[in-house]
């Protein structure tokens, strides 16, 4: 099946400093993808759609510039957590439907986990 | 009242039992209905879809929906402990590229030997 590549799988910063997270679609070209949170024992939180070549869509409550989502092409999209704080920690997990489908599965990536001292 | 209320578990059951996880949720609109597998520290994986109500079997998971009680379950024949993981229950509204999905919150499931 279509795979989902997320990197890194475990990343450490400091308070205040900058993250990246890489979400690419190995073999389909994805023109949404999906970024969540999810605590731990609780459900995944979808913090924003990503449209490939446009704005990224927030849900209500998730800070735009705090966290800024940039899908620059039909197999990448990146979440940058910007001036990190301890509770950003979190595991983060991106998503995405091939988009030549009509039906079409939603494929996770393997999860990144943030750590913010 | 959140849209989609899963137990939590956990839930612990012997090897070989038949396991059943279930969801409710309050939005008629869902449509479309999902049953996610996720290890631990790993991204969830799609077990089962199914549309609208009725059954549907894929070897020894069999998922149903009733829409009119607003209630899906996921039953798991001859558990096995490679079976143990969060099963995430999600449903959409519409399907296609851009619809999002509203997950429960997942039961925690350990089929012991």
């Amino acid at each position: 099946g279509a795979v989902v590549s997320q990197h890194p799988s475990r990343v450490i910063c400091k308070s205040g400093t900058s993250v990246k997270i890489e979400c690419r679609s190995l073999d389909f070209q994805a023109t949404t993808m999906f970024w969540y949170r999810q605590f731990p024992k609780k459900s995944l939180m979808l913090m924003a759609t990503s449209n490939e070549g446009s704005k990224a869509t927030y849900e209500q409550g998730v800070e735009k510039d705090k966290f800024l989502i940039n899908h620059a092409s039909l197999t990448l999209s990146t979440l940058t957590v910007t001036s990190a704080h301890p509770e950003d920690s979190s595991f983060y997990i991106c998503s995405a439907r091939d988009g030549r489908e009509v039906v079409g599965e939603l494929f996770f990536g393997e999860g990144s986990r943030l750590t913010v001292l | 009242q959140k849209e989609v209320e899963q137990d939590p578990g956990p839930l612990s059951v012997p090897e070989g039992a038949i396991v059943s996880l279930n969801c409710t949720y309050s939005n008629s609109a869902f449509q479309y209905f999902m049953w996610y597998r996720q290890y631990s520290r790993k991204g969830p994986e799609l077990l089962m879809y199914t549309y609208s109500s009725g059954n549907k079997e894929d070897g020894r998971f069999t998922a149903q929906v009733d829409k009119s009680s607003k209630y899906i379950s996921l039953f798991i024949r001859d558990s096995q402990p490679s079976d143990s993981a969060t099963y995430l229950c999600a449903m959409s509204r519409s399907t296609g590229g851009g619809n999002k999905l509203t997950f429960g919150t997942g039961t925690q499931l350990k089929v012991e030997l």
